[in-house]
C-alpha cells in the first residue's frame, strides 16, 4: 500500500510570505492531521479532519494558519503570513479512524528566513 | 492539566538492552503509544497498550500501569539502526474526540 504522500520536502522563504503544503494520505483513511514539529519536539497537532470535517483545530493559528480537505481525500495547508518561528517540520498523517495507529508522510521542512 | 514525562537522551551499547520510561497525567486517558523518529524521517508506528502489562512485538516490547500513569518501551539486542528518537504519545479522549498528545522524545544514542 502506498504511503502518505506530502509535498514539497524542502520550502525556504522569507517572512511575511505565504507557503502551501500538499498531503494525499493512505487510500481509504477517514481521518487526516497535520502536525507541527519544532527541531528537539514532539509533534504538535495543527489540525485534525474527519473525512471532510473539522475535528479538532484548537491549536492551529487561525488568524495565518488555514487548512482544508475539500473532497475528504488530499489536503492543503497553507501559512499566510510567514512568521520566523513558523520554521519548523510540517508533517501530514492519516488514520483509517481517529482511533487507530497513525501513518505519517516524510514532512515538510520549512524555513523561514 | 495533560502532560508526559520522558528523558530526553539516553545511551546504550550495541547488543544491549534500554528501557525509556513514560509518565504522563491527562484527563481522558485511554491508552499509550510509542513511535520511532529517525534523525529527518517520519515518525513510525510501533506499538499501543490500552490494558495493563507487558505488549512484545519482536526485539520490543511496551509496558503500561495505569494505575501508577507509567508506561515503558523495552528494546532488546540494540543494533545501531535503533539510534533513533521514541515518543510516547497518550491517547487521551477529550470532547469525544480521540487526541494523540506528544511527549517530547527520548533520543536513544547506541555505541559500537
Amino acid at each position: 500500500e502506498a504511503g502518505v504522500a506530502q509535498s514539497p520536502r524542502y520550502k525556504i522563504i522569507e517572512k511575511r510570505q505565504s507557503v502551501a503544503f500538499w498531503c494525499n494520505p493512505i487510500s481509504g483513511h477517514a481521518t487526516l492531521y497535520w502536525y507541527q514539529q519544532i527541531l528537539g519536539q514532539g509533534p504538535k497537532l495543527l489540525i485534525q479532519f474527519q473525512n471532510n470535517g473539522v475535528v479538532d483545530d484548537s491549536q492551529l493559528p487561525k488568524d495565518r494558519f488555514s487548512a482544508e480537505r475539500l473532497k475528504g481525500v488530499d489536503s492543503t495547508l497553507k501559512i499566510q503570513p510567514a512568521k520566523l518561528e513558523d520554521s519548523a517540520v510540517y508533517l501530514c498523517a492519516s488514520s483509517l479512524y481517529g482511533n487507530q495507529p497513525q501513518h505519517f508522510g516524510d514532512g515538510t521542512r520549512l524555513s523561514i528566513l | 492539566g495533560q502532560s508526559l514525562e520522558q528523558p530526553s537522551e539516553v545511551t546504550a551499547v550495541e547488543g544491549a538492552i534500554v528501557q525509556i520510561n513514560c509518565t504522563y497525567q491527562t484527563s481522558g486517558f485511554y491508552g499509550l503509544s510509542w513511535y520511532q523518529q529517525h534523525d529527518g524521517g517520519a515518525p513510525t508506528f510501533l506499538s499501543y497498550n490500552a490494558l495493563d502489562g507487558l505488549e512484545e512485538t519482536g526485539r520490543f516490547s511496551s509496558f503500561l500501569s495505569r494505575s501508577d500513569s507509567y508506561g515503558y518501551l523495552l528494546l532488546q539486542e540494540l543494533q545501531m539502526k535503533d539510534s533513533a528518537s521514541y515518543f510516547c504519545a497518550v491517547r487521551d479522549l477529550g470532547d469525544s474526540n480521540y487526541q494523540l498528545i506528544w511527549g517530547a522524545g527520548t533520543k536513544l544514542i547506541i555505541k559500537p
